[in-house]
């Protein structure tokens, strides 16, 4: 059993504050690490896949990092925004198959406008 | 990408019953994976659901309580069989490319 975790549980954060979580995995067998965002009452939605020691993804305000070494990542979000409210999930896809992932139990965020 | 949809979006059953989950994707895929996140925890993979073969199931899940069908290469059905209130999960469906999965918009099933 993979042991994927991610810190915080949930945050609270004002509008306009900027704030980041983490997801630690196994460092051996390392494939692929995944975030995604799910919003209460829809998908799950891909953010980023990352491969490579070190990978670095920016999308708009949200950015990710990438350490396979140590075994784990970093989110970040810029200036948070209410429509940023949502639970956010990693996933680590060892070598044994790609579409193959173990997720996290999310980091649960909440922005207060 | 891919677009799924899934039927129905939420139910609430009584324990003994079963539900049958529909999951419909827009383009043909050769895996389909469906998978349950209960309260607190983690989505966790129950099964990939195979064309023309039987699923292939994760260890915990049972083709028993979790029969799967796949009748082609863009439906599949998950059945919940003889629930429990420990079955009150989110089922989501996904399909995967090289890249990253996609998933349905998940069906809320709560067991009383």
């Amino acid at each position: 059993i993979l042991n994927v975790e991610q810190s915080p549980q949930s945050l609270h954060v004002q509008e306009g504050d900027s704030t980041n979580f983490t997801c630690s995995f196994p460092s051996s067998n390392f494939y692929a690490l995944h975030w995604y965002r799910w919003e209460t009452a829809k998908s799950p939605e891909a953010l980023f896949v990352m491969t490579l020691n070190g990978d670095e993804k920016k999308k708009g305000r949200i950015s990710a990092t990438l350490n396979t070494k140590e075994g784990y990542s970093y989110l970040y979000i810029k200036g948070s925004q209410p429509e940023d409210s949502a639970t956010y999930l990693c996933a680590f896809g060892d070598s044994g198959g790609y579409q193959k992932v173990t997720f996290g139990t999310g980091t649960k965020l909440q922005v207060i406008p | 990408s891919a677009v799924i949809s899934q039927k129905p979006s939420r139910d609430i059953c009584q324990r003994g019953t079963s539900l049958t989950i529909q999951c419909q994707v827009d383009s043909q895929v050769t895996m389909m994976f469906w998978y349950r996140q209960q309260p607190g925890q983690s989505l966790t993979l129950i099964a990939t659901a195979n064309q023309g073969s039987e699923a292939t199931y994760e260890s915990g899940f049972v083709i028993d309580k979790f029969p799967i069908s796949r009748p082609n290469l863009t439906f599949s059905t998950l059945t919940v069989s003889n629930m429990s209130p420990e079955d009150s999960s989110i089922y989501l469906c996904s399909v995967g490319d090289e890249d990253t999965q996609y998933f349905g918009p998940g069906t809320r099933l709560t067991v009383l």
